[in-house]
């Protein structure tokens, strides 16, 4: 089955930009999305589609996909940014949903 | 406004039986599909299962054969029936619009299951 795999954490100054991965065989042809999880809350989409936005969501987030890794990077970084980002993909072999397991984002 | 509302979790023992419910809003509900997702305490997004909009249904491996998920498409309600409960069962489930394809574009606020004795 497909796996996506990120890291379990990544730290970033404030006004500084932050890059979080999510490797998986080929992904750069697969449809990525992104989301952002505060604590207690309910995951929200923020990049769809590799590089895409939903209504609402700020340029600061921005997504892109190469060969065996995509990226989710968010630009002038500040304390509310702080959360769990997941990537996930739809599975066409398998007929799954797959989720990366999640890159915690801590703002220094 | 799309809304998704959650409804029917609680305490089960092993082995025991549960019917999650999602009640959907805002949205033309028969022409998407709909997804569970679920979150164990102090872990990562897990999907569960997925039915398209005219019934098509896939399942996680962890749950197949335990875990049905169907649609009531006259009243826009998702359902979850969940047989078989074990602890690892444990989490919050999420009821979310689409994933079929497309990104999960809404979420509800989910709604605990507890597996235990």
């Amino acid at each position: 089955s497909y796996v996506l795999t990120q890291p379990p954490s990544v730290s970033v100054a404030p006004g500084q930009t932050a890059s979080i991965t999510c490797g998986g065989n080929n992904i750069g042809s697969e449809s990525v999305h992104w989301y952002q999880q505060k604590p207690g809350q309910a995951p929200v989409l923020v990049v769809y589609d590799e590089s895409d936005r939903p209504s609402g969501i700020p340029e600061r987030f921005s997504g892109s996909s190469s060969g065996n890794t995509a990226t989710l990077t968010i630009s002038r970084v500040e304390a509310g940014h702080e959360a769990d980002y997941y990537c996930q993909v739809w599975d066409n072999s398998g007929d799954h949903v797959v989720f990366g397991g999640g890159t915690k984002l801590t703002v220094l | 406004e799309v809304q998704l509302l959650e409804s029917g979790g609680g305490l089960v023992q092993p082995g025991g039986s549960l019917r999650l419910s999602c009640a959907a809003s805002g949205f033309t509900f028969s022409s998407y599909a709909m997804s569970w997702v679920r979150q164990a305490p102090g872990k990562g997004l897990e999907w569960v299962s997925i039915i398209t909009g005219n019934g098509r249904t896939y399942y996680a491996d962890s749950v197949k054969g335990r875990l049905t998920i169907s649609r009531d498409n006259s009243k826009n309600i998702l359902n979850l029936q969940m047989n078989s409960l074990r602890a690892e069962d444990t989490a919050i489930y999420y009821c979310a619009k689409d994933g079929y394809y497309h990104p999960f574009d809404y979420w509800g606020q989910g709604t605990l299951v507890t597996v235990s004795p």
